[in-house]
């Protein structure tokens, strides 16, 4: 079957930095994603990870092991305005090029 | 500007009534998808097109229609079929890569409330 987790709620600090984790357990892997998301809007894409280790990106970081089937999140330097919905997503492979999503996690960033 | 669009924004609709919700795109992608996102719930595929007048039906494809005449526009009919229609509803495209996984990018999204 096709599995993927992460916590449902976190919450943090302004200023501080947060850790968003995601197991995966899919037929085959091709990729894992992570989006953002804030209330009633689109997702939006954040990083891409096809091979183990650290992708950084500004204030946003994400890692990902394949042999372990996990990968991370990291924001750092936290803004009120990263209060969103986190979600983790896994190309399975194959042709069709689809997306398995996992639940997302609410963060949310207190003053 | 190029990019995903979707309306309306929100829809009301009465029990019974077949609905169609648009989704245009001029990134020039091959790939859409539709997607369905409930409270507490991920993200699950409706369904989705490679190319043009071809369409597949994703996980929870029961009640709803698709069709592909263009390659900008994949319009989402809920049908009376559908049991649970409220919800938010995604669109996405993106160009398939050799490796089958590419990034997608989504529309602003249309919530769909049946009264």
């Amino acid at each position: 079957g096709q599995n993927i987790d992460q916590p449902t709620e976190m919450t943090a600090t302004e200023g501080a930095i947060v850790q968003i984790n995601c197991t995966y357990q899919t037929s085959g892997f091709n990729g894992l994603f992570w989006y953002q998301q804030h209330a009633g809007e689109a997702p939006t894409f954040l990083s891409y990870n096809v091979l183990d280790g650290l992708e950084e990106k500004g204030r946003f970081s994400s890692f990902l092991s394949r042999s372990k089937g996990y990968s991370y999140l990291l924001l750092k330097e936290l803004q009120m305005k990263d209060s969103a919905s986190y979600l983790c997503a896994v190309g399975p492979g194959g042709s069709q090029g689809n997306l398995i999503f996992g639940k997302g996690t609410k963060l949310s960033v207190k003053p | 500007d190029g990019g995903i669009t979707q309306s309306p924004k929100y829809l009301f609709r009465k029990e019974g009534q077949n609905v169609t919700l648009s989704c245009e795109q001029n990134l020039n992608h091959d790939a859409m998808y539709w997607y369905r996102q409930d409270p507490g719930q991920g993200l699950r595929l409706i369904y989705y097109s490679q190319i043009v007048n071809d369409f597949q039906k994703g996980d929870i494809a029961e009640g709803y229609s698709v069709s592909r005449e263009k390659k900008e526009s994949f319009p989402l009919t809920v049908t009376s079929a559908q049991k649970n229609p409220t919800a938010f509803y995604l669109c996405a495209s993106s160009i398939p890569g050799t490796s089958g996984t590419d990034t997608q990018y989504f529309g602003p999204g249309t919530r769909l409330t049946v009264l």
